[in-house]
């Protein structure tokens, strides 16, 4: 699988959006990019893939760039409450490799 | 809901002692992924279960890891004997397809402690 790069850490203001980047230069044609989150004692949560267009669940948006090399993940009011690890993981026909991930810490 | 049911949630045991754990995946999902965490690795795969066979098992120490899927509503990691150097939070994980499309749904994992 291909691998990602994020920054370590993101502050967001409760109630702004938070955009939480992501770089997959290598990803190839067959593989989806995921967002998973773990808040502190938990199991990661699934929130949102994509292939090629951008998708919206109730969670997140999903943003990626015409030549898929990059994505950003968008939390559009964040609350106390989305403070966790935030995991951006690319995926073909295998399994879910994570890797150290964003630590978005929202305030008050 | 539908969720991944993991036993024990916690287990503290003493160096030596085999120790077992457990995982429901959700019903009707054929892939089962077993996930180790420390705050030094992160998240490691230990193992991977498609349909009840293993795939993938090359993150996990053979000599004292193994692990089982005896039918398809029951997944176990067991560790005989245990070191302290096992102490991690263990994540079961399972989806419906290990195709790229596919989700995968953790439990809430199993904290252990090795003395």
């Amino acid at each position: 699988d291909a691998k990602t790069t994020q920054p370590p850490s993101m502050d967001c203001a409760e109630g702004r959006a938070a955009n939480l980047p992501c770089n997959h230069s290598t990803i190839s044609g067959n593989e989806y990019v995921y967002w998973y989150r773990q808040i502190h004692s938990q199991g990661p949560q699934y929130i949102i893939h994509g292939l090629k267009n951008n998708e919206t669940n109730e969670m997140a948006s999903l943003i990626i760039t015409e030549d898929r090399k990059s994505s950003t993940l968008i939390l559009p009011h964040a609350t106390l409450r989305d403070t966790a690890v935030y995991y951006c993981i690319v995926r073909g026909y295998s399994t879910l490799t994570f890797g150290k991930g964003t630590m978005l810490l929202v305030s008050p | 809901d539908a969720r991944v049911t993991q036993t024990p949630r916690h287990k503290v045991t003493e160096m030596g002692q085999e120790v077992t754990m457990r995982c429901q995946p959700i019903l009707g999902h054929n892939t089962v992924f077993w996930y180790r965490q420390t705050m030094m690795q992160g998240l490691e795969l230990l193992a991977y279960f498609r349909n009840r066979a293993p795939l993938d098992d090359s993150g996990m120490p053979k000599d004292r890891f193994s692990a089982e899927m005896p039918d398809a509503t029951l997944a176990t990691l067991k560790i005989q004997p245990s070191e302290p150097r096992d102490s991690a939070v263990y994540f079961c994980a399972s989806g419906p397809t290990d195709r790229g499309s596919g989700e995968l749904f953790f439990g809430e994992g199993s904290r252990l402690t090795v003395l």
